[in-house]
């Protein structure tokens, strides 16, 4: 069954801590990893999608790695309003998408 | 281009009655998804519908059903409520059935069961 554990859980920086999310993942046959950031009460806002192994993605302060079992989103350099969960989910051969438990950032000033 | 919509937003029923949630996809996509949040089990599956044919079913029980019109727009509907069906029911479309295509998500119904 496929599988996708994200850690940490929850992760508490100061603005400017550079750091990494994980993304690991089973999946019988990858089509695509994407990751979501979502505020509270609010609904997921796509940032990457990434097809295939070595595939890099950056926006602003964000970027997204893929190898053949994990995937990382690195901040750089991070201000307060990154603050949000950062979700991550995989799309397999059977065609529906699993997402993780999620990654709870907290950025402070 | 228009994102996704939901309404209501919010909405509160007690337990056994039912309720009907609406979806409008981004123009031109054809697959919608529907998800259930809930803080303990993070997002779960419910199902998926493309071309007006459910495609995929996740683990729910009976009670929770849906359908999609032919403008691509979907209805969940949940019968006999219970309260653990309090939750954040969010709605993705995209433009293909395939595990490739991005979903993009619309702003939830937030649910409350008394």
């Amino acid at each position: 069954e496929d599988q996708v554990t994200q850690s940490p859980e929850a992760l508490r920086l100061q603005e400017g801590e550079s750091s990494s999310l994980n993304c690991s993942y089973t999946v019988s046959g990858l089509r695509g990893l994407f990751w979501y950031r979502q505020d509270p009460g609010k609904g997921p806002e796509f940032l990457f999608t990434l097809y295939s192994a070595g595939e890099e993605k950056e926006k602003e302060r964000l970027k997204a790695t893929l190898t053949k079992k994990e995937s990382f989103l690195h901040i750089t350099a991070p201000k307060p309003e990154d603050s949000a969960t950062y979700l991550c989910a995989v799309g397999g051969n059977n065609n529906d998408m699993r997402f993780g438990a999620g990654t709870r950032l907290t950025v402070k000033p | 281009k228009a994102g996704v919509t939901q309404t209501p937003r919010y909405l509160i029923k007690t337990r056994g009655q039912q309720v009907t949630l609406s979806c409008s996809p981004i123009s031109g996509h054809r697959s919608v998804s529907w998800y259930q949040q809930t803080p303990g089990q993070g997002l779960q599956f419910l199902f998926e519908y493309f071309s007006e044919t459910q495609r995929n079913k996740g683990n729910f029980p009976g009670r929770f059903s849906g359908r999609q019109f032919s403008n691509s727009r979907s209805e969940m509907n949940v019968s006999t409520l219970e309260l653990g069906d309090s939750a954040l029911y969010l709605c993705a479309s995209r433009g293909g059935p395939h595990s490739t295509d991005t979903q993009y998500f619309g702003p939830g119904t937030r649910l409350t069961v008394l």
